[in-house]
C-alpha cells in the first residue's frame, strides 16, 4: 500500500475556471476527509466522508465546493468559478475508523491566478 | 468551539540543543492530543498522541504530555538534530461523535543549524 494519494500534486488555474482533485485513500480505509491548509495557518477541515457518504461539511465549504466519494473508494473534490481566494493546498487524509490514526497525502496546491 | 494555539514561530536552534513548543487548546469534552510534522516537500505525519489527561505520548526522541490542568501539550527533545528541521502542528480530535476530525494550531517552522 502506497498510502493516500493525491492528484495532480500543483495545479495553476485561471480565475472562474472549474478545477477538480481527486484523492485515492489507504484502501479499506473507511473514512475520508478533505482539509484546506492556506500559507501560514494549520490544515482547516473541509468535509468528511463515512463510506460512501458525506456527513460534515465545514462552513468553509461554499456552494462553489462540491466533494463525492463515489463507492467508498477515491473521492473527488471540484471548485466552481474559482477565485483568488481559493489559492491554497488541499489536503486529503484517510483513516480506518474514528479513533485510529489519520494518514494524509501530498496535498495539491491550486494556484488561482 | 475547539481550537488549537501554538508559540510563534520560527524557531532556530542549533544541533543539540533543547527543544519545546508550546502548545494550548481549548475543546468541550476530553480530546485527544496530537502532534504532526510536515518535513520538507512531506506530507503531514503524526508523532506521537496522548488520548487522555496525564498521557505522555512519544517518539523519535519526541515527548508530550496531557495536561488537563493547564489544557496544554508541549512538544520536547532533548537533544534536537539537523534532520528534525520540519514545521510542527499541535492537533486535536473529539472523542465524542462520528466526526474524527482535526483541529490543527497555525504550525511552527524549526530549523536546526549544523
Amino acid at each position: 500500500d502506497t498510502g493516500v494519494s493525491q492528484d495532480p500534486r500543483h495545479k495553476i488555474t485561471k480565475r472562474g475556471q472549474n478545477v477538480t482533485f481527486r484523492c485515492d485513500p489507504i484502501s479499506e480505509h473507511n473514512r475520508l476527509y478533505w482539509y484546506r491548509q492556506t500559507l501560514g495557518q494549520g490544515p482547516e477541515f473541509l468535509t468528511y466522508f463515512q463510506n460512501e457518504a458525506q456527513l460534515e461539511k465545514s462552513r468553509l465549504l461554499s456552494d462553489r465546493f462540491s466533494a463525492e466519494r463515489p463507492k467508498g473508494s477515491f473521492s473527488t473534490l471540484e471548485i466552481q468559478r474559482t477565485e483568488q481566494g481559493d489559492s491554497a493546498m488541499y489536503l486529503c487524509a484517510s483513516s480506518w475508523d474514528s479513533v485510529t490514526e489519520a494518514f494524509f497525502g501530498q496535498g495539491t496546491r491550486l494556484t488561482v491566478v | 468551539g475547539n481550537s488549537v494555539t501554538q508559540m510563534e514561530g520560527p524557531v532556530t536552534l542549533s544541533e543539540e540543543a533543547f527543544l519545546t513548543i508550546n502548545c494550548t487548546y481549548t475543546a468541550t469534552g476530553y480530546p485527544s492530543l496530537f502532534w504532526y510534522v510536515q518535513y520538507p516537500g512531506e506530507g503531514l505525519q503524526l508523532l506521537l498522541k496522548a488520548t487522555k489527561a496525564d498521557d505522555k505520548g512519544s517518539n523519535k526522541g519526541f515527548e508530550a504530555t496531557y495536561r488537563k490542568e493547564t489544557t496544554s501539550f508541549h512538544l520536547e527533545k532533548g537533544s534536537v538534530q539537523v534532520s528534525d528541521s520540519a514545521v510542527y502542528f499541535c492537533a486535536l480530535r473529539r472523542n465524542t461523535g462520528a466526526n474524527s476530525k482535526l483541529t490543527f494550531g497555525k504550525g511552527i517552522t524549526l530549523s536546526v543549524r549544523p
